[in-house]
């Protein structure tokens, strides 16, 4: 009954390879969000999604392509992976665009090599 | 959204409160101070809000000064488990999103 789930915890792939994260949540919220926490721990948003819709794009390298098949799914596909897009990636959801709180997935850590 | 300005990190004694401040000088007047923590290897987790009034869940209490340029978040017991960053926010109502900055790592001891 986790209520924000991410798929895989752990991810070690080859530079230039194509992979994608998963993420679900069972809360019934409309928003969902995608961050990046880096080496250095600083945690920045870079997508979110309201309803299917994707409202904010935080210049975000094209590689990164977001997509929502329902408004429970907001998966990460990243394309030519490079060494610096290691980091720990973490998807949240909240019930409203506008609401204060939200709720973050247990991340994934991704691995370039 | 406002700048918020944290120690690095602190140490507590478990059982005794912990008051973690942050400074937000340049807060506007629609801007809400928002408190979230991180424990290691987990996601970052909700733990109060406020505006101007000070508030208490059952997780914390927020102390917000009058002239609202700066806060304080309580963990009245400090446990074990309470050890994680913790993160001062200031954000606008409305469609804005969380910018989270260093944060202070808290550091409860037994």
């Amino acid at each position: 009954d986790t209520a924000v789930s991410q798929t895989p915890k752990y991810l070690v792939t080859q530079m230039g390879n194509d992979k994608s994260i998963k993420c679900e949540q069972n809360l019934g919220h409309d928003t969902m969000y995608w961050y990046k926490q880096d080496s250095k721990k600083f945690l920045k948003i870079m997508f979110s999604y309201n309803n299917k819709e994707l409202i904010i794009n935080e210049t975000v390298p094209n590689r990164f392509s977001p997509k929502s098949p329902d408004k429970a799914h907001l998966n990460l596909h990243i394309n030519s992976l490079e060494l610096g897009d290691s980091a720990v990636y973490f998807c949240a959801s909240s019930p409203r665009r506008d609401t204060d709180t939200q709720y973050f997935g247990p991340g994934t850590r991704l691995t370039v090599l | 959204d406002a700048k918020t300005t944290q120690p690095t990190s602190m140490d507590c004694a478990e059982g005794r409160a912990a008051n973690l401040p942050c400074n937000h000088s340049t807060i506007s007047g629609n801007e809400y101070v928002y408190w979230y923590r991180q424990i290691h290897s987990q996601g970052p987790q909700y733990i109060i809000h406020g505006l101007k009034n000070n508030e208490t869940n059952e997780m914390a209490s927020l102390i917000i000064t009058e002239d609202r340029k700066s806060s304080t978040l309580i963990l009245p017991h400090a446990t074990l488990r309470d050890t994680a960053v913790y993160y001062c926010i200031v954000r606008a109502g409305g469609y804005s999103t969380l910018t989270f900055g260093k944060g202070t790592m808290l550091l409860v001891s037994p």
